[in-house]
């Protein structure tokens, strides 16, 4: 099946720093999102991109869509300790369901 | 816009018993549901699909006798763990998409989560 693949498990950074997170897989994606997750709720849109190439931002985040359509990026600049959380991409493929990746907990050190 | 409830937020049960999630759609028309499930620090795995009026489509290895949805109008989809056991403890989760979502169509947008615990 489609898998979506997120490393590190557990990132640490000091406020203020940027970060960047990656997602990749070995299959196509039509569409790819990104979404945070705080505990106890669930996940919330953060950016969709469905057009291969594509570089969006909203606000302090920035994703990209990759050309070959097996990864994507997100970048937080200038981190604040709200920004905690657990950041999951997910993807659409031929199936038109939707793939989740393990999710990548965010600590942000004040 | 696009606010999807779930109720309860918390429910704990006793091994044995059936306990039934309520996943609403507050200010739109929900033409799909999906029921996921997460396990703590883990990502979040389809159970199944369902679409107003019809049978929910479930996902392989996922018990339809076990876990009962019903998506019986456009605002509210009901998911009944019967007979649960301390094994079916875990967070689930609903998600709701319409005709048109914010940022794309078929958008699919999450409630709050389910904490269920069997004892």
């Amino acid at each position: 099946g489609q898998q979506l693949n997120q490393s590190p498990q557990s990132m640490f950074i000091q406020e203020g720093e940027d970060v960047s997170m990656n997602c990749t897989s070995s299959s196509i994606f039509n569409t790819w999102l990104w979404y945070k997750q705080d505990p106890g709720e669930g996940p919330v849109l953060l950016i969709a991109l469905y057009k291969a190439g594509e570089l969006t931002s909203n606000g302090r985040l920035t994703a990209q869509f990759g050309i070959t359509r097996k990864d994507s990026f997100l970048n937080i600049s200038a981190s604040i300790p709200s920004d905690v959380g657990i950041y999951f991409c997910a993807g659409t493929g031929a199936n038109s369901k939707l793939t989740f990746g393990k999710g990548i907990t965010l600590s942000v050190r004040p | 816009g696009a606010v999807v409830s779930q109720h309860p937020s918390r429910v704990i049960c006793k091994s044995g018993t059936s306990v039934k999630i309520e996943c609403r759609s507050l200010d739109f028309q929900a033409t799909t549901m999906f029921w996921y499930r997460q396990f703590p620090k883990k990502s979040l795995m389809l159970m199944a699909t369902s679409n107003e009026g019809s049978k929910a489509t479930y996902e392989q290895g996922v018990e339809k006798d076990k876990f009962l949805i019903n998506h019986a109008s456009l605002t509210l989809s009901t998911l009944t763990v019967t007979s649960a056991h301390p094994e079916d403890s875990s967070f689930y989760i609903c998600s709701a998409s319409g005709t048109s979502g914010r940022a794309f169509t078929n958008e699919q947008f999450f409630g709050p989560g389910t904490r269920l615990t069997v004892l």
